[in-house]
């Protein structure tokens, strides 16, 4: 069964550094979307993504957040300047045209020290 | 906005018993609604979706929903719980965007 992959599954990084998430979504699905943890807490929406661009975003997802395709399969979350505020699991969602179904990856650990 | 309420923070219940998680939702037109469940240090698993149809629907692990528009709820039910379903339940709406809004989750425990 296809399945969405993220690497790696636990980054840790010091305050201020940048971090690339990485997520493969499935093969023919066309959303994609990122959303964060924080420990103990509900999940929460950042970004979703169509055509190569962004079709809507929270207000957490600010300046030091990007989204990017760079290729046919990939589909990643920078985040250019880390925070303490940051630590968090972050999951990448996609799913296909004609369907409300999302599939979660396994997420990644983000520790920001 | 839309919005998601899990009334129950943490529930225990005895192996064998029946299990009913709930979810209230707040969304002006016809929701679409989804169970997660989550197991430690894990993602988020599909349990079950309602878009439209039957208002019972059926999902994996033995669990269902049923949809009730007029009490705006969407409660998980299970006739008899596993050890193995212990986990983390969170209720979600897809919203405007076809984002998803969750829940704050449900910590479920199983007793043997």
């Amino acid at each position: 069964e296809p399945e969405v992959t993220q690497t790696p599954s636990h980054q840790v990084t010091q305050m201020g550094q940048e971090v690339i998430l990485r997520c493969v979504p499935i093969s023919n699905h066309l959303y994609f979307y990122w959303y964060r943890q924080i420990l103990g807490q509900k999940v929460e929406f950042l970004v979703s993504f169509y055509n190569n661009e962004i079709s809507e975003k929270s207000e957490i997802f600010d300046d030091q957040f990007s989204v990017e395709r760079p290729d046919g399969s990939n589909f990643t979350l920078k985040i250019r300047s880390t925070k303490l505020e940051d630590s968090a699991m972050y999951f990448c969602a996609s799913r296909d045209r004609g369907s409300y179904e999302q599939y979660f990856g396994p997420g990644t650990r983000l520790t920001v020290t | 906005a839309q919005s998601v309420t899990q009334p129950d923070i943490h529930i225990t219940v005895s192996e064998g018993a029946s299990l009913e998680l709930r979810c209230n939702y707040s969304y002006g037109a016809t929701p679409y609604l989804f169970w997660y469940v989550q197991s430690p240090g894990q993602g988020l698993q599909l349990l079950l979706k309602y878009f439209s149809g039957d208002t019972l629907v059926q999902g994996i692990k033995g669990f269902e929903a049923e949809f009730k528009r007029s009490q705006s709820s969407f409660n998980l039910r299970k006739p008899s719980v596993h050890w193995s379903d212990a986990a983390e339940y969170f209720c979600a709406v897809g919203a405007t965007g076809n984002k998803l809004v969750f829940g704050a989750g449900t910590i479920l425990r199983v007793k043997s």
